[in-house]
């Protein structure tokens, strides 16, 4: 089993609308969690990370579930801009600078 | 604003080859990271460093090796290079806690 699985779509969402994805890690361990997004022949940029409290930046809401090991991103009014690869991160624990990606899901938003 | 940069976007080299890249970041930091992208793989980590002189295998190491001789720079080694490592090769850097990598813009490597 991978470590952070993920749906690899892709989603086709017209504009406007909102989508949401999921992550899910197996090591129970994982401490820190962040989202990023990887334009198509560019390299990964931090979206956002994810607190145990949930966050939310402006468009987007990240959202932990511990007790299920996932993590969700959502994305409300929709933005042809918003066309990326996002990959989940988790890290295994606080100290350990090593971070396990997934595979990332595809996003296409049509107009 | 980080910069990542890395020695070149594109590389053709021959099987059996030497291959050198080169990474380069500004902003002091700690870690460095070498991960290669192929599809439907995703991101593996081959080797990191929390430290000059220090390195610590990823998951897929074997066929490479690295250099960290100055805390700016981490250099990711091919030995002979062979066609299942045409890949397209990210490096990256972070500070100590752990906290967002920054990446580089990638070398897409071809072995023929």
């Amino acid at each position: 089993r991978k470590e952070v699985e993920q749906d690899p779509g892709p989603f086709n969402v017209p504009e406007g609308a909102t989508v949401a994805f999921n992550c899910t890690y197996s090591n129970s361990a994982s401490q820190s969690f962040f989202w990023y997004r990887q334009d198509c022949r560019k390299e990964p940029k931090l979206l956002m990370s994810v607190y145990s409290s949930g966050n939310e930046d402006g468009r987007f809401t990240a959202q932990l579930n511990r007790a299920s090991q996932y993590i969700s991103l959502l994305i409300r009014d929709s933005k042809l801009s918003d066309s990326a690869t996002y990959l989940c991160v988790a890290t295994p624990n606080f100290g350990n600078e090593k971070l396990t990606f997934g595979t990332g899901t595809r996003l296409t938003i049509i107009p | 604003d980080v910069k990542v940069t890395q020695s070149s976007r594109y590389l053709v080299k021959r099987t059996g080859e030497k291959v050198f890249l080169e990474c380069v970041q500004d902003m002091d930091h700690e870690n460095m990271f070498w991960y290669r992208q192929d599809p439907g793989l995703g991101l593996r980590l081959i080797y990191f460093s929390y430290d000059v002189k220090m390195k610590e295998k990823g998951d897929i190491p074997e066929g490479y090796s690295v250099s960290r001789e100055k805390k700016e720079r981490f250099s990711l080694i091919l030995e002979s290079a062979s066609t299942n490592q045409t890949s397209m090769y990210l490096c990256a850097s972070s500070r100590t806690p752990p906290a967002e990598q920054y990446f580089g813009p990638g070398t897409r490597l071809t072995v023929t």
